[in-house]
C-alpha cells in the first residue's frame, strides 16, 4: 500500500516559473526523502528532511515538512525544462521500509 | 565512483518461466534493496538484503526472492512469472544502515516484460 501521496498527480508548468508539489502521509515517520525520476529510468536522491526539521534548502530546491498536519512541499524555483520528471516522496512508516508515494509528474515547458 | 549497474536492462520471457535480476552496488556500499514499479501499483518495496541477510521484505508472494552474495552484489529472482510481472525492477544501494535512514541510490533498472 502507498504511504504518501503526492498532490498534484500532474503539473505543467513554463520554464522560469515555480513548481511545487506536496506529500501527505499517514503515519508518524523518523524521516521523508525527496527523489527524482526521468522517464523510465532510475530515481535521483534529491533531499532527506528528517522528522525534527521544518525546513531545508538545496540549491533551487526547498522542502517543507509540517509533521502537524503529517505533509511535506517541494518547491522548485525558476524551472528549467531538465526538471522535466516525475517527483515521489519516501517515508519509513516507522518500520524498516521505505515507502514510496504515487508520484508527481511534473512537465516544464520552454 | 562507478554508480549502481543492474543486468540486463531488457528482458522479455514468457508467463511461467522463471528469470534471475542481477545488482551490482556502488563500491562500499552494503545495503541493497529491489522495488517493483508499474503504472498500477507505483514504486513496491520488494526486499532489503545487508551483509548477505535480508533484512526487510514487503508484501510479495514467495515467486519473488533474492539474495546477496559477500561481495554486496545481489539477485533477484521471480519464478512462474505472471503477465502481472511486468514492470520496471529497480535496485538501489545505501551506505550501512536502515535504508529509511538513508540515501537510496538507484540504477537503472531492468524493464521485465512477460509475454
Amino acid at each position: 500500500s502507498q504511504q504518501g501521496e503526492e498532490d498534484p498527480q500532474a503539473l505543467s508548468i513554463q520554464e522560469g516559473e515555480n513548481a511545487t508539489m506536496n506529500c501527505s502521509y499517514k503515519t508518524s515517520i523518523n524521516n521523508l526523502q525527496w527523489y527524482r525520476q526521468n522517464s523510465g529510468r532510475g530515481l535521483v536522491h534529491l533531499i532527506l528532511i528528517r522528522s525534527n526539521e521544518r525546513e531545508k534548502h538545496s540549491g533551487r530546491l526547498r522542502v517543507t515538512l509540517d509533521t502537524s498536519k503529517k505533509s511535506s512541499s517541494l518547491l522548485i524555483t525558476a524551472s528549467r525544462a531538465a526538471d522535466t520528471a516525475s517527483y515521489f516522496c519516501a517515508t519509513d512508516l516507522y518500520t524498516d521500509k521505505l515507502i514510496f508515494g504515487t508520484g508527481t509528474r511534473l512537465q516544464v515547458f520552454p | 565512483k562507478a554508480g549502481v549497474t543492474q543486468t540486463p536492462r531488457y528482458l522479455i520471457k514468457t508467463r511461467g518461466q522463471q528469470v534471475t535480476l542481477s545488482c551490482s552496488p556502488i563500491s562500499g556500499h552494503r545495503s541493497v534493496s529491489w522495488y517493483q514499479q508499474t503504472p498500477g501499483q507505483g514504486l513496491q518495496f520488494l526486499f532489503e538484503y545487508f551483509s548477505e541477510t535480508q533484512r526487510n521484505k514487503g508484501n510479495f508472494p514467495g515467486r519473488f526472492s533474492g539474495r546477496q552474495f559477500s561481495n554486496s552484489r545481489s539477485e533477484m529472482n521471480v519464478s512462474t512469472l505472471e503477465l502481472g510481472d511486468s514492470a520496471l525492477y529497480l535496485c538501489a544501494s545505501s551506505l550501512p544502515g536502515l535504508a529509511r535512514y538513508n540515501e537510496q541510490f538507484f540504477g537503472p533498472g531492468t524493464r521485465l516484460t512477460v509475454l
